[in-house]
């Protein structure tokens, strides 16, 4: 069945460093693919997607590309800081109807000053 | 409304006691997902709705557990019998139905009902 494998976490940073969470998955077919960011005592939010190989979704200095031949969806950003955070949840979705998101184990990050 | 809404926030109960979660969805999303998130688990799909008709029921864990939907709107997720295994946090998620593409792929969660059974 498909699944999506995220890194292992907590990844600790100090602000203003680069910031990578690898993700790959499997999938029988051509799923959308996503990154959900829980921050603390909150909910669930989308941070961006990618719908098909080769797009890059970004949202908040936040980018990750859509790696067909590697399955991979690998979160970056250039310079972070504390208020980044949070959980990082990689995710695949197939397009079409009724379709439920399959979840990584979810990489938590804490930023230090 | 706004975005998706649920409630409780929280909740604690006794082992043994029936408890009833309530999912508010996004305006005009026809399909609804219940979602649970639980230390060691991670998140796992529940259910979810298409209209009022559930015909995905394979995530549910047990037969304790149930859920409804009326009028295209408002889920609730019944757990009967609680245990404490049940404890987790339980998401809600809706989303728009299309063909392919677009937001029609993107679901919205909820804030999430913390269960916790003593």
């Amino acid at each position: 069945g498909d699944s999506v494998t995220q890194m292992e976490g907590p990844v600790t940073l100090s602000e203003e460093a680069f910031l990578t969470i690898n993700c790959t998955y499997t999938a029988t077919g051509y799923p959308s693919l996503f990154w959900y960011v829980q921050y603390p005592g909150e909910g669930l939010q989308l941070l961006l997607k990618a719908t098909k190989a080769d797009d890059k979704g970004s949202n908040k200095g936040f980018e990750a590309t859509y790696r067909k031949e590697t399955t991979s969806f690998h979160l970056e950003k250039g310079s972070v800081q504390v208020s980044d955070s949070a959980v990082y949840f990689c995710a695949l979705r197939y397009s079409g109807g009724y379709q439920k998101v399959t979840f990584g184990t979810g990489t938590k990050l804490q930023v230090i000053p | 409304g706004a975005g998706v809404s649920q409630s409780p926030s929280n909740k604690v109960t006794e082992k043994g006691k029936d408890v009833e979660l309530r999912c508010d969805p996004i305006s005009g999303h026809t399909a609804l997902y219940w979602y649970r998130q639980s230390l060691g688990q991670g998140l796992e799909f529940l259910i979810y709705f298409q209209g009022n008709s559930a015909p995905d029921k394979s995530g549910l864990p047990s037969d304790r557990f149930s859920a409804e939907r009326t009028g295209g709107s408002v889920s609730t997720l019944t757990i009967q019998r609680t245990q404490q295994e049940d404890s987790a946090v339980y998401l809600c998620a809706s989303s728009l139905v299309g063909t392919s593409g677009g937001d029609t792929d993107t679901q919205y969660f909820g804030p999430g009902t913390r269960l916790t059974v003593l």
